[in-house]
């Protein structure tokens, strides 16, 4: 059975900290990889990753692909409290079926 | 602006009763899905449909109905058959055979009365 697993589950930081969430996937005809910050209601987009290696960056906001190993990690830097948000990984099997780990929720300290 | 528009945004069930909460895009994308989220659970996907006339019943599909008689909507009814209907509930939609990224709408919360 295709799943998504995330850890951890949830996280509590402190303003400037830098924090690592990670997914992990066994999923049959793997396509890509996504990452969704969810704050309130709709989750948007924030990478998707294809390709072993490479990184993707936007900003404070940085994920990298490891196929062989089957996961991606999600670093965020200098952490802010508008980072705050519960943090989905998905992974595209085929060409629809998107399947979602559980999420972590991040929160950050003033 | 182009985007997912879900409505309402807040609905209550009576026992017994169905009810329809709505989708529309404006995108052009050809698929179209409904999830659940439950408290402390991922997305659980319901219904998907990646061509108008034609959906396919996603892994709890048990208890919902959809249909998708224009490209710019996709409807999905809670029957009276759902026990457990109170959940947080999102459309989304996706080109096809290019960019994969999922766009959301804002969701649908339903509770039971």
């Amino acid at each position: 059975e295709d799943k998504v697993v995330q850890s951890p589950l949830s996280l509590v930081v402190h303003e400037g900290d830098t924090v690592t969430l990670n997914c992990s996937y066994e999923v049959t005809n793997f396509r890509s990889l996504l990452w969704y910050k969810q704050e309130k209601k709709a989750p948007t987009f924030l990478f998707m990753l294809t390709s072993s290696g490479i990184e993707k960056k936007s900003g404070r906001l940085s994920s990298i692909l490891d196929k062989k190993e089957l996961f991606s990690i999600l670093n965020i830097t200098a952490t802010q409290t508008g980072d705050s948000a519960v943090y989905l990984c998905a992974v595209l099997s085929g060409t629809y079926k998107y399947i979602f780990g559980t999420g972590t929720r991040l929160k950050v300290l003033a | 602006d182009g985007g997912i528009t879900q409505s309402p945004k807040y609905l209550f069930r009576k026992e017994g009763q169905n009810v329809t909460l709505s989708c529309e895009q404006n995108l052009n994308h050809d698929a179209m899905y409904w999830y659940r989220q439950d408290p402390g659970q991922g997305l659980r996907l319901i219904y998907y449909s990646q061509i108008v006339n034609d959906f396919q019943k996603g892994d709890i599909a048990e208890g919902y109905s959809v249909s998708r008689e224009k490209k710019e909507s996709f409807p999905l009814t809670v029957t009276s058959a759902q026990k457990n209907p109170t959940a947080f509930y999102l459309c989304a939609s996706t080109r096809t055979g290019g960019d994969e990224k999922l766009f959301f709408g804002s969701g649908t919360q339903l509770s039971v009365l």
